[in-house]
Parts: C-alpha cells; structure tokens; sequence
C-alpha cells in the first residue's frame, strides 16, 4: 500500500462547477499537507499548505485536513478553464516530500 | 530570480549511451532535489542533498544512475548505461531549510531511450 493514495482521475467538470480533490494518507506522522498544481508539460508548483489538522482558504482554494481520519482535500469554488492541470497532494517527512499520484482536472468552458 | 533551471529539456539517446541532467538550484536554497515522474509511478524522490551533501539516495533505482553536487549552483544526474525503461521526466527542485519546505520545481528534462 503506498502512504499516500490519490485518484488519478480524471476529472472532467464544466465551468463554474465546484471541484473536490482528495487524498489519503497512511503514516500519522505527517504534520505539513501540500497541494501542487503541475500544468502540462511543466513543473509542479506549490498551490498552497496546511499544518495539522483544519482549513485554509486562499480566493476560490480551500484545503481541508482531517487527521484523525487521514484525508485531506482541495476544494476549487468557481472553477475556471485556467484551473485545467494535475493536482498533487504532497506531506512531509522530515524534509522530503511524499506525493500522491496527481489528479488530472479538466475544466470545460 | 531565474527559478530552477535544468537542461536539456528533451533527450533522446539510445540504450546503452550514457545520460546527464543538469541542474542549477536558486540561488540561496541549499536544499536540492532530483525526481522522476512517470505516468505509472507518478512523482517519485531519487536523491537529495543538504549543503551539497547526499543525505538520502534511497530512491536511486539501480547503480547506473548516479549524482553530484559539486558546490551550491549545479547538480548533475547521471544514468550509465541508460535503458528504455528509463524513460520519463526528471525534475530538479530546490528548497530552503526550515518548515514548510516548500519546494520549488524546475521545467523538467523529458528522457526518452530508444
């Protein structure tokens, strides 16, 4: 079983849709849960991060952790066709990062 | 800043010829990173280094595939000989120390072994 699991989609929604992206992880140990976009043949980015449980918001972003449950998630509100990229989740441990398979999200004008 | 720079971005050689990615971190980050990511295995860590060291290579998949950091602006990874199954994208990332250890990841050196 691999420590981190993502569905690899894809994800095909249409504009203004909310999006859900979701992973879970296996070793409790993880305190730091990373989001990546990576758009086609780029690097990945760091989108945003969460320490611990709880969420963030940044504009339409929101991540979610639930620790005691071993998921996290990304939420998009008002999806845009921009918003078309794989989706990484990522955690630490001890200074390396654990990713998850990526999501593939497409968004449809 | 330039960002993390990685060259070449494509490489095509045939099996059995030796390959090598470079990699120039951004400047200040003394933390550095070499993925590989394939539609398969999806991102995986080969190796990283802390001040130029080698702190953990245990993602290196086999002996032929080696690398160095012979000061803080360059890194090579080296594959000798290279195999088809060698095929995928490589990604030099580079970081600072200290929480969240966000990362940041060059443009990627796309490998294919004929």
């Amino acid at each position: 079983q691999k420590e981190v699991e993502q569905d690899p989609g894809p994800l095909s929604v249409p504009e203004g849709a909310i999006v859900s992206l979701n992973c879970t992880y296996s070793n409790s140990a993880f305190q730091y849960f990373m989001w990546y976009r990576q758009y086609s043949r780029k690097g990945p980015e760091l989108l945003m991060y969460t320490y611990s449980s709880g969420n963030k918001e940044d504009g339409r972003f929101t991540a979610q952790v639930d620790k005691s449950s071993k998921y996290i998630s990304l939420f998009i509100r008002d999806s845009q066709p921009s918003d078309s990229a794989t989706y990484l989740c990522a955690m630490d441990q001890a200074q390396k990062l654990v990713f998850g398979q990526g999501t593939r999200l497409t968004i449809n004008p | 800043d330039a960002g993390v720079i990685q060259s070449p971005r494509h490489e095509v050689t045939e099996m059995g010829q030796e390959v090598t990615l470079r990699c120039k971190p951004i400047s200040g980050h003394n933390s550095l990173f070499w993925y590989r990511q394939t539609m398969m295995r999806g991102l995986e860590l080969l190796i990283y280094f802390n001040n130029n060291v080698p702190i953990d290579d245990s993602g290196m998949p086999e002996d032929r595939f080696s690398a160095k950091m012979p000061n803080a602006s360059f890194s090579t990874l080296k594959i000798q000989p290279s195999e088809p199954r060698d095929s995928a994208v490589y990604f030099c990332a580079s970081s600072s120390t200290g929480y969240p250890y966000e990362q940041y990841f060059g443009p990627g050196t796309r490998l294919t072994v004929t």
